[in-house]
């Protein structure tokens, strides 16, 4: 276990409200994701950060923003969140550069957008 | 058209059985291939990782890299109800891995049954 925890594992909230799932982790890895998993899409990147305050978007960022302001926090937010957005959120961590590119993944969050 | 194709399955098969998991890729430029398996409820965790062609083996399971058909597979001998779970394949190409972004098929849902 990487010491990678998610924060809410569970949250429903309503359309047009915003939502803040925060990552944490203790392995001090430079690297952090945010991944949506949708049925029949397997894991999708919505943003990712290199280092603090160094973020950049994935395939799905639209309607997603984060932030990184220590290493060991990675704050994913939906401004408005919509009915789409109903999934489960992976954050994961890794030591990109390492000879077998290993991503290490949290719990989850599940998000209902009602 | 998606980069990496999988077949979701679900796949069920008895205990004992031969288990043979499959993607395929459209990007010529990944050369570092993986196998996550998820468990239900739980964030994905490396199973397996592959440079380039070949086979690899670790117990009970093989993986193997045909670059030529851009094709990877995942076996697994003497399968177990243990082994019942998600299984992702994902990919890298060398220029990704500064980011160490990677890129997954839609998973494929396996059950082993006594």
């Amino acid at each position: 276990d990487a010491g990678i925890t998610q924060s809410p594992r569970h949250k429903v909230t309503e359309t047009g409200t915003p939502v803040t799932l925060r990552c944490h982790q203790t392995e001090n890895h430079r690297y952090m994701y945010w991944y949506r998993q949708d049925p029949g899409h397997g894991l999708r990147l919505i943003h990712y950060s290199y280092g603090v305050k160094d973020t950049d978007k994935g395939e799905v960022s639209d309607g997603y923003s984060v932030s990184r302001s220590k290493t060991e926090d990675f704050l994913l937010t939906l401004e408005s969140a919509t009915s789409s957005q109903t999934s489960v959120y992976f954050c994961a961590t890794g030591l990109a550069g390492a000879s077998n590119n290993e991503q290490f993944f949290g719990p989850g969050t599940r998000l209902t957008v009602l | 058209q998606k980069e990496v194709e999988q077949d979701p399955g679900p796949l069920s098969v008895p205990e004992g059985a031969i288990v043979s998991l499959n993607c395929t890729y459209s990007n010529s430029a990944f050369q570092y291939f993986m196998w996550y398996r998820q468990y239900s409820r739980k964030g994905p965790e490396l199973l397996m990782y592959t440079y380039s062609s070949g086979n690899k083996e670790d117990g009970r399971f093989t993986a193997q890299v045909d670059k030529s058909s851009k094709y990877i597979s995942l076996f697994i001998r003497d399968s177990q109800p243990s082994d019942s779970a998600t299984y992702l394949c994902a990919m890298i190409g060398k220029g990704g891995t500064s980011y160490g972004k990677l890129t997954f098929g839609q998973g494929t849902i396996l059950t082993v049954h006594p």
